[in-house]
């Protein structure tokens, strides 16, 4: 069965940095490009982050620019997602999402998750 | 960015209705566009790619249409899983974004 599965979420304080993870299972993983998408508590879903299956290339959402590093690595077959300078509207849930096949694709299967909550 | 404009935003139906979710985008993106559903703390779950093709498993009374700038999701004949919030998402930059989102509720 193919599943993601994300972890590194918490609490954390304003300014704060966290690095979020997401563990494939199921596929491979180095042949699919990845994304991370968030939904802040009763909101909609808004795109993060997205990089294709060899890792060269990297994207992300103009609001974040700057904040955002999404990496992947192939020895752990893991997904990351580094966040610097928390602020309290990136409370969210972080979910990471697997491709259809390449970067310009729509997302097939989704994780369950994970909570950040920022807050003093 | 491609702006996604869902309609309505909550919907109210019965158990075997036909029921029809509108996507605009702010411009031309082809057929580009996915649907998603998702209920409450739950992950989306993937429904359509490409404007009306759908993923396998998905169940044959949903379907989807349109191109360019006008996009509609249909389910037939409701059955009570179905109802869920709704999502459409453009994919033709690699700022993709989704729409608003659609409530669809008993």
């Amino acid at each position: 069965e193919v599943q993601l599965l994300e972890s590194g979420g918490g609490l954390v304080q304003p300014g704060g940095s966290l690095r979020l993870s997401c563990a494939p299972s199921g596929f491979d993983f180095n042949s699919y490009a990845m994304s991370w998408v968030r939904q802040a508590p009763g909101k909609g879903l808004e795109w993060v982050s997205t990089i294709s299956a060899s890792g060269y290339s990297t994207y992300y959402a103009d609001s974040l620019k700057g904040r955002l590093t999404i990496s992947r690595d192939k020895s752990k077959s893991t997904l990351y997602l580094q966040i610097n300078s928390l602020r309290v509207e990136d409370t969210a849930v972080y979910f990471c999402a697997k491709h259809r096949s390449a970067v310009y694709d729509a997302f097939d299967v989704w994780g369950q998750g994970t909570m950040v909550t920022v807050s003093s | 960015d491609i702006q996604m404009t869902q309609s309505p935003s909550t919907l109210s139906a019965s158990i075997g209705d036909r029921v029809t979710i509108t996507c605009r985008a702010s411009q031309n993106i082809s057929t580009w566009l996915a649907w998603y559903q998702q209920k409450a703390g739950k992950a989306p779950k993937f429904l359509i790619y490409k404007a009306s093709s759908l993923e396998s498993a998905v169940p044959s009374r949903f379907s989807g249409s349109g191109s360019g700038t006008e996009f509609t999701l249909t389910i037939t004949s409701l059955q009570p899983d179905d109802f869920a919030t709704y999502y459409c998402q453009q994919y033709s930059t690699y700022s993709r974004t989704f729409g608003q989102g659609t409530k669809l509720e008993i």
